[in-house]
């Protein structure tokens, strides 16, 4: 059974103070790993997908990377705006189709 | 590019009644999973359909079923509703073609069942 851990749950930042979330998961093989920002009352919104260890994304202040047991969500200096809920989800080869795993997410506030 | 639609936006509903939501996915897109997201076990994967035909199911019990149309909206129908159901319904839509894409989510049912 797939399973995906993130950590911490809440992180509060100042904002320009960067910093990490992570993604610890549990897959038989990887299909994708998948970050998503959810505000609240609204659906996910997509970041990005990573397939194999070693890659990276990058979108404005926000770079994602993957190894063989977790992916990290970098945020450069961030600002208020980025104040939301992080998601991660896993696909894995047991499972197929668009059935993915997610983690309970970290929520993070970015304070002016 | 409009994004996925979900209505309605929100539901009261009471335990032992049945309910119905529907997703308009990304124009293209073919397929449709649902998702059932509550503070307690965040989101868990309900059911995908492509092609008319669910594809994949998660671990929830028959009362939630679900159909999808030749024109890819879908819908979703919770029968029997119990107060457990109250949660966020979100739809979600992809490409499909080789490998795993990613979905992107409707802004979500919220279902409060009383």
């Amino acid at each position: 059974e797939d399973q995906v851990t993130q950590s911490p749950e809440a992180l509060r930042l100042q904002e320009g103070e960067s910093s990490s979330l992570n993604c610890s998961y549990t897959v038989s093989g990887l299909r994708g790993l998948f970050w998503y920002r959810q505000d609240p009352g609204k659906g996910p919104e997509f970041l990005f997908t990573l397939y194999s260890a070693g890659e990276e994304k990058e979108k404005e202040r926000l770079k994602a990377t993957l190894t063989k047991k977790e992916s990290f969500l970098h945020i450069t200096a961030p600002k208020p705006e980025d104040s939301a809920t992080y998601l991660c989800a896993v696909g894995g080869v047991e499972t197929s189709g668009s059935r993915l795993t997610f983690g309970e997410g970290t929520q993070l506030t970015v304070n002016p | 590019k409009a994004g996925v639609t979900q209505t309605p936006r929100y539901l009261i509903k009471t335990r032992g009644q049945q309910v119905t939501l529907s997703c308009s996915p990304i124009s293209g897109h073919r397929s449709v999973s649902w998702y059932q997201q509550t503070p307690g076990q965040g989101l868990q994967f309900l059911f995908e359909y492509f092609s008319e035909t669910q594809r994949n199911k998660g671990n929830f019990p028959g009362r939630f079923s679900g159909r999808q149309f030749s024109n890819s909206r879908s819908e979703m129908n919770v029968s029997t509703l119990e107060l457990g159901d109250s949660a966020l319904y979100l739809c979600a839509s992809r490409q499909v073609s080789g490998g795993l894409h990613e979905q992107y989510f409707g802004p979500g049912t919220r279902l409060t069942v009383t």
